[in-house]
């Protein structure tokens, strides 16, 4: 597809069991990002992959929280041992490089945790 | 790290008024700034940046002003319609040479432009 893409949209999960979110950035960019927008809030930073680069971890809240990019393509996010406060909405965005600035967001997975 | 202030929080305006929005930043090394918009159930789409070599940037209907020195920066849209209903985020990066897509975001404007 031309934009990018995240699955699922929606997710529903019972507190503890473990999410998996999925992002398929535009063909050719070089940088992926994930971010977390809460209910009425701004963006979050989360995390940042640069081609082969050791990703930028800074932005995420515990350690319940990874990411892997294979193939310096396709992006998971994995929460572990989901809680409540981890509802939310998780964009992925990507762009050309880290340097190029515009960010292209998918429209999001939207993570309850009931 | 980065903290980023955005006022109103929510505006209203009637078509064809003009709608401004008002963020400020507290890393005086950050020296990128862009505006993202957001329509309901769609992610984030880039309207317009600036960087801190220039003090304005217009692109018709909307413009953005940057004060390094006060910190502090600006969107403004004229000739308001309809569609441009919508949350407005504004967002500041590039500080240490930190790559442009990691950003820091206000918390957001609800825009309503009345018919």
């Amino acid at each position: 597809g031309a934009g990018v893409s995240q699955s699922p949209s929606n997710k529903v999960t019972e507190k503890g069991k473990d999410v998996e979110l999925r992002c398929d950035p535009i063909s050719g960019h070089t940088a992926l990002y994930w971010y977390r927008q809460s209910l009425g809030q701004g963006l979050e930073f989360l995390i940042y992959f640069q081609g082969n680069s050791a990703p930028d971890k800074s932005g995420l809240p515990s350690d319940r929280f990874s990411a892997e990019r294979t193939g310096g393509s396709v992006s998971t996010l994995t929460i572990q041992r989901t809680q409540q406060e981890d509802s939310a909405v998780y964009l992925c965005a990507s762009s050309l490089a880290g340097h190029t600035g515009e960010l292209f967001f998918g429209e999001g997975s939207r993570l309850t945790v009931l | 790290g980065e903290n980023v202030e955005q006022h109103p929080s929510t505006l209203s305006v009637q078509e064809g008024d003009s709608a401004v929005i008002k963020c400020t930043y507290s890393d005086s090394a950050s020296n990128y700034f862009p505006w993202y918009k957001q329509e309901l159930g769609k992610g984030p789409q880039l309207i317009i940046d600036i960087r801190s070599n220039v003090g304005e940037k217009k692109d018709q209907r909307i413009a953005v002003t940057l004060n390094k020195t006060a910190k502090h920066f600006s969107l403004h849209i004229t000739e308001t319609q309809p569609e441009d209903s919508a949350v407005y985020f504004c967002a500041a990066g590039g500080a240490g040479g930190t790559s442009y897509g990691k950003l820091t975001f206000g918390q957001g404007t609800i825009l309503t432009v009345h018919p």
